[in-house]
Formats: C-alpha cells, structure tokens, sequence
C-alpha cells in the first residue's frame, strides 16, 4: 500500500533562516508528488508538483522541492522564509494506476518567528 | 480561469439533524470532484470521488452520503448526524489525469453538538 511521512509535525524557524520540510513517501508504482499549503481556516494550495524531469522543481512564494527517487524523498524547501509563511503544508502522491486517488501526508505545521 | 465555491463556511448542527453541504465548480467541465474530511493533526481522509455525473465512490464506510446531480455541483449529506462527524471538511476538482492537482474550496467547519 502507498503511504506519506512527513517526518516533523511542527517546525519552529526565525524569519528570513532557511528551512527544510522532510517527506518520504513509498509505492509500488510510479507516482506524481505535490506539496500543498494551507492557511488557518482556508483550503488548501498548489505550492509545486513533480511529475517527470528534473528532480528539483521549482514553485511559488519562492519554495522548491527536490524528487529523490532512490531515498523516495520529496523534501520541500526556502532558503529564507517571512512571517507570512506560517501554515501547515502538506506532501501528497498521486498513484499512476488509472485511479483518481491522491494520498496525504498528516501535515507539517511551519512556525515563521520574528 | 476556474473556480470552486464551496458553502455554508461553518454550521453547527445538533446529533441526529440532517446535513447537506454544497460545492460547485466554474470555468471547467466534466471535472473529477472529491469530498475530502480534515482532522486535526491528521491530514486529509478521501471520503467521495465522483468523475461524471451521478457516479460516485466511496472511500470510507459511514454515515455521510455524496450526489453529483450536475456536472459541476457536489453535494455530501448525511441523514442523521453523528458526533463523530464533527470536522472541517473540503470541495476539490481535478482534471482528469492522474497527475492533475487537485483545487480545493475554502472549507466547511462543521460542529455537531
């Protein structure tokens, strides 16, 4: 069965230090990954999406992920982040089997301190 | 461009009231939709996925029901409300490859009492 770690379920940082948010993810089968942002009392967002190519993608408010296939890691990345990004994110796969389901991870709430 | 709205924001409900929660999409057709339940702490549980009219799966055996009567229009009911069933709950749409994001509305906050 395919499943999502988000290995930190909270992660303090000071504003404008860098931070990493860890996924790991495992399959059977080829997937497509996506990390997700939430803000307080809203759905959630596209923040990027890996579907083939190059493994480091790039996608908005200046975060990249980088697709490791060997260690199946989709670790979320800014190497300097703002009080406004406080919220939760979440790692999510899309299995490529025909179906139409996408798999969650339980979140990782990101804490931007000033 | 598309849109999802979703609706009512929050609704408190007493055990044992009915449910029915709205969800409907603009700007797109025969787009693949999903009922989604968030739980504090513990992520996003599928709950119904429909992709076409009046076709629609079950994720999760429970007390919560899902209609497509339109094309772009999602309803989630339940006949009798539980207290289990409290949680913030999520309209999405998909186009309808499996590499397609999903777009999520705003969000309903439900409270049963």
């Amino acid at each position: 069965a395919q499943s999502v770690t988000q290995l930190d379920s909270q992660v303090p940082v000071f504003e404008e230090a860098p931070v990493e948010l860890r996924c790991n993810y495992s399959s059977s089968v080829s997937v497509y990954l996506f990390w997700y942002v939430q803000y307080p009392n809203q759905g959630l967002q596209l923040l990027l999406k890996y579907l083939s190519g190059s493994t480091l993608v790039k996608g908005i408010n200046g975060f990249e992920a980088e697709f490791n296939k060997s260690q199946t890691s989709f670790h979320l990345r800014k190497p300097s982040v703002h009080i406004s990004d406080t919220a939760e994110y979440f790692c999510a796969v899309s299995i490529n089997t025909g179906g139409f389901k996408t798999i969650f991870g339980a979140g990782t709430r990101l804490f931007v301190k000033a | 461009s598309q849109t999802i709205h979703q609706w009512p924001a929050t609704l408190v409900q007493p055990v044992g009231s009915p449910l029915s929660l709205e969800c409907t999409v603009e700007g797109t057709s025969n787009p693949n939709l999903y009922w989604y339940r968030q739980a504090a702490g513990r992520g996003l549980q599928l709950l119904f996925y429909s992709v076409g009219i009046g076709q629609i799966s079950s994720e999760v055996p429970q007390n919560l029901s899902a209609s497509r009567p339109q094309d772009r229009q999602f309803i989630l009911s339940s006949k009798k409300l539980l207290l289990s069933d409290s949680g913030f709950y999520l309209c999405a749409w998909s186009g309808t490859g499996t590499n397609s994001p999903l777009h999520f509305g705003n969000g309903t906050r439900l409270t049963v009492t």
